[in-house]
């Protein structure tokens, strides 16, 4: 399986800063990445596919880089509905595996 | 727009099976793409079950084959998750997802998700 590392586990920002959140996979997967946004009670939300596309409604604010074994989900300027838990994921191969997650929180 | 939603049981007996269907809606499930069921156990992350294509192909996580098994109904155009042996560890919310992109793109349609919980 691919493990998938995200980095930090949670972090605290307050509204406008520019957060990083990073994922690591234990081999490459080329660009086969995606990201998601979840609040609580809610299914997950696509954000970010093949590393660096924006899904169709996701505000430009968001965005993503990377390729091989190293990504990055970046929120240029964090609003109060960015709140939530991210998550990365590789399509590259079966089983689809996740990343732990990262909590943003309200500073 | 695709809608998916699940629906099943909200107990299962312990030993039990666990049964879930997703009703794929506003779309046919003869499209190019893969149809996933994910979990999310109470205050964790998520984890991959399983997959079928249209054809009945289907792809499992292994850290579950022996227990799981996941079936399509192309005439009530939904699919279905069967999980035997059921304990405690399998309380969770499951969802079922699409993935587009003949396999290699994300899940990019998700139901709203179903709690199940394992419990005598």
């Amino acid at each position: 399986d691919i493990q998938m590392t995200q980095s930090p586990s949670s972090l605290s920002a307050s509204v406008g800063d520019r957060v990083t959140i990073t994922c690591r996979t234990s081999q490459s997967i080329s660009s086969y990445l995606n990201w998601y946004q979840q609040k609580p009670g809610k299914a997950p939300k696509l954000l970010i596919y093949a590393a660096s596309s924006l899904q169709s409604g996701v505000p430009s604010r968001f965005s993503g880089s990377g390729s091989g074994t190293d990504f990055t989900l970046t929120i240029s300027s964090l609003q109060p509905e960015d709140f939530a838990t991210y998550y990365c994921q590789q399509s590259y191969t079966t089983p689809r595996t996740f990343g732990q997650g990262t909590k943003v929180e309200i500073k | 727009q695709v809608q998916l939603q699940e629906s099943g049981p909200g107990l299962v007996k312990p030993s039990g099976t666990l049964s879930l269907t997703c009703a794929v809606s506003s779309g046919s499930i003869f499209s190019n793409a893969w149809w996933s069921w994910v979990r999310q156990s109470p205050g964790k992350g998520l984890e991959w079950l399983g997959e079928i294509y249209h054809s009945g192909s289907t792809n499992y996580n292994p850290s579950l084959q022996s227990r799981v098994t996941i079936s399509v109904d192309k005439s009530k155009n939904q699919f279905s998750l069967r999980l035997s042996s059921v304990s405690a560890a399998d309380t969770a919310v499951y969802y079922c997802a699409r993935v587009r992109n003949s396999g290699v793109g994300p899940f990019d349609i998700w139901g709203q998700g179903t709690m199940v919980t394992v419990s005598s």
